[in-house]
């Protein structure tokens, strides 16, 4: 079963930050968050991970909280091409590091 | 483009046939991982290849389904006498064998069985 939960669906105005959160309060001290997000039809696409420490890349930003129970994911100025699924995940790093998807969130992005 | 590659992109068949997908990981991934996601849901796990072993099989990976990786380069994942519910989008990702490194998916195989 997946170790995340996230709203099932959120709306954001384009040009507007998004920001998807996700909680992972059973998450253990060698497991890290990952994001990935998919686009009708297509496979999932990474976006970033982290372990404890904020991470940004050129897609996004991910915040984490200093328990680690929880994340956020901003994607700072959102355009109709980001609507997707989010999915959060975390993953034990060492173990062979299959990934268990949730149901994710809908994120829309509406003009 | 060298990301994950998977052949064919759709694929209709009867029921009780036998169909086989292949995937092309990124060139170097140790890691391969093979995927079922329906409508609606996130991808399930199904099995996993470190180069040429395979090891892990999900408990949805039924003796009908068997899956290779002979040189530890491209996978088949084949489906014998398939049923109505093997309908599904078959997805395949790479990783390094780095601990932390992300799975990188391809744009998956949607299987249609009528």
């Amino acid at each position: 079963d997946a170790k995340t939960t996230q709203p099932p669906s959120m709306d954001c105005a384009e040009g507007r930050a998004a920001n998807l959160p996700c909680n992972h309060s059973t998450i253990s001290g060698n497991e890290y968050v990952y994001w990935y997000r998919q686009i009708h039809s297509q496979g999932p696409q990474y976006i970033i991970h982290g372990l404890k420490n904020n991470e940004t890349n050129e897609m996004a930003s991910l915040i984490i909280t200093e328990d680690r129970k929880s994340s956020t994911l901003i994607l700072p100025h959102a355009t109709l091409r980001d609507t997707a699924v989010y999915y959060c995940i975390v993953r034990v790093t060492g173990s062979q590091g299959n990934l268990i998807f949730g149901k994710g969130t809908k994120l829309s992005v509406k003009p | 483009d060298t990301g994950v590659s998977q052949d064919p992109r759709h694929k209709i068949t009867k029921r009780g046939q036998n169909v086989t997908f292949r995937c092309d990981p990124i060139s170097e991934h140790n890691r391969l991982y093979w995927y079922r996601q329906t409508l609606g849901q996130g991808p399930e796990f199904l099995t996993y290849f470190q180069n040429e072993a395979q090891l892990e099989k999900s408990r949805l990976l039924s003796d009908r389904f068997s899956a290779e990786r002979p040189k530890g380069s491209f996978s088949t994942l084949e489906i014998q006498r398939t049923e109505q519910g093997d309908s599904a989008m078959y997805l395949c990702a790479s990783s390094p064998l780095l601990g932390a490194s992300p799975l990188h998916f391809g744009n998956g195989t949607r299987l249609t069985v009528t």
